[in-house]
């Protein structure tokens, strides 16, 4: 079974700095997408970024980028340019051939000024 | 506008009571998920269902059923066999054709006393 491990349940980042949030995961599938999902405190679930595994060049997507890692099974994200509303869980999943989510237990970023 | 409705926000019930929590979209997708959020351990996967009139357990899917007869429907009943059935629970749908990123439910939260 697929794993995604997220080690740091809390990050802190100031406003207009730079903060990478980590995320490895354990398959043995060679087709598979990567995704890192943000839930602000109303709980809604919004996808930030996706990564599809056979492609090499990291996604971005405005202020937020990944660095992928596909031998070592490492997906972490980083956000450039902290604004207070980029304040959330973030969540890192992984999903492959069977076609459900698995999810990572989250990481809590604040943002101070 | 597109999306996916959960309802009621909060719900709140007697223990050995079974209830059931709506989830209707509007997407046309094919695919539609339950997860149940805990604090600390991230989202977990209750049940999926990949067509109308099929569905597949998930890795936490004791206590719970659902039905899956419309194609916008997919509503979770929680048992009075679900140990500890107080907890956020989200809808979501996919496309359902290949990999495709999911689509999030505002929640609802479920308190059993």
């Amino acid at each position: 079974a697929q794993t995604v491990t997220q080690s740091q349940p809390e990050m802190s980042v100031q406003e207009a700095e730079t903060v990478t949030l980590s995320c490895t995961y354990d398959t043995s599938e060679s087709d598979y997408y990567l995704f890192w999902y943000k839930q602000p405190p109303s709980r809604q679930m919004i996808l930030v970024i996706r990564q599809e595994a056979y492609k090499q060049q990291n996604a971005t997507e405005n202020r937020f980028s990944v660095n992928f890692q596909k031998a070592a099974k490492s997906f972490s994200l980083k956000i450039s340019d902290s604004q207070l509303g980029d304040a959330a869980m973030y969540f890192c999943a992984y999903t492959g051939t069977a076609s459900k989510l698995t999810f990572g237990t989250g990481t809590r970023l604040q943002v101070t000024l | 506008d597109g999306g996916i409705t959960q309802s009621p926000k909060y719900l709140f019930r007697k223990e050995g009571q079974n209830v059931t929590l709506s989830c209707e979209q509007n997407l046309n997708h094919d695919a539609m998920y339950w997860y149940r959020q805990d604090p600390g351990q991230g989202l977990r996967l209750i049940y999926y269902s990949q067509i109308v009139n099929d569905f597949q357990k998930g890795d936490i899917a004791e206590g719970y059923s659902v039905s899956r007869e419309k194609k916008e429907s997919f509503p979770l009943t929680v048992t009075s066999a679900q140990k500890n059935p107080t907890a956020f629970y989200l809808c979501a749908s996919s496309i359902g054709q290949g990999i495709s990123p999911l689509h999030f439910g505002n929640g609802t939260r479920l308190t059993v006393t």
